[in-house]
């Protein structure tokens, strides 16, 4: 039983690019978070989805970033017009429906030069 | 606001001591509370969780208390290890089906 895949593990982009991150859940699991984390700093929440529908998006800023999380396929993270200040290590975790433990993946770093 | 608080120097111990790890947490009234290890360059794992009704966990050589008069969770690693080496997360949520809120992490450092 595969892990929670998350690519790709590293992925650098140009200020103004759009960098988009790929996460497939554990089987089984239909609810994922991503989470973000700078050096030094603690992971902090951005989003919560279940299949095709967002629960809890107030970790998110308002502006260049959106989930989503189809019925088909990976959930995606996806930065638009990327800052300096995006560069950090993204996790997408997994858990079943009733949510006791979370699943993380190994994290891309996103490098914005 | 919630804050979860870890302490934020390394923890040093020598291979076979027990390492006490602690957890504060204000603000906060959860549901049940999780322990995780993150080494460099990875994904957090999950060790153990304890719920608000739960006193105390144990599995192999780990043992959590959880004290919610106290507000604040001890994670014990007894003889512990080099392999052990990692930093560690305390993570609280409100109820089973909402989010985590982590801490910053403490880092131990187990030497031979």
């Amino acid at each position: 039983n595969a892990g929670v895949m998350q690519n790709p593990r590293h992925l650098v982009r140009r200020r103004g690019q759009e960098a988009r991150l790929r996460c497939s859940p554990m089987k089984g699991h239909s609810h994922v978070y991503w989470y973000r984390q700078l050096p030094e700093e603690g992971l902090k929440f951005m989003v919560y989805l279940q299949k095709e529908n967002i629960i809890d998006e107030s970790g998110m800023p308002k502006e260049r970033f959106s989930a989503e999380f189809p019925k088909e396929g990976p959930s995606i993270l996806r930065i638009q017009q990327v800052v300096r200040g995006d560069s950090a290590a993204y996790f997408c975790a997994s858990s079943p429906p009733w949510n006791t433990e979370a699943f993380f993946g190994q994290g891309t770093r996103l490098t914005v030069v | 606001s919630q804050k979860i608080e870890q302490n934020s120097e390394a923890l040093n111990i020598q291979e076979g001591k027990t390492a006490t790890l602690t957890c504060n947490y204000t603000n906060y009234s959860p549901a049940y509370l999780q322990w995780y290890r993150q080494d460099p360059g990875r994904g957090p794992v999950f060790l153990l969780l304890i719920r608000e009704n739960e006193k105390e966990k144990r599995k192999e050589r780990l043992k959590v208390t959880f004290d919610t008069t106290l507000k604040q969770s001890l994670f014990h690693i007894t003889a512990s290890q080099p392999a052990d080496s990692a930093t560690y997360l305390c993570a609280l949520a409100a109820s089973g089906y909402s989010t985590l809120t982590f801490g910053k992490g403490t880092m131990l450092l187990v030497s031979p």
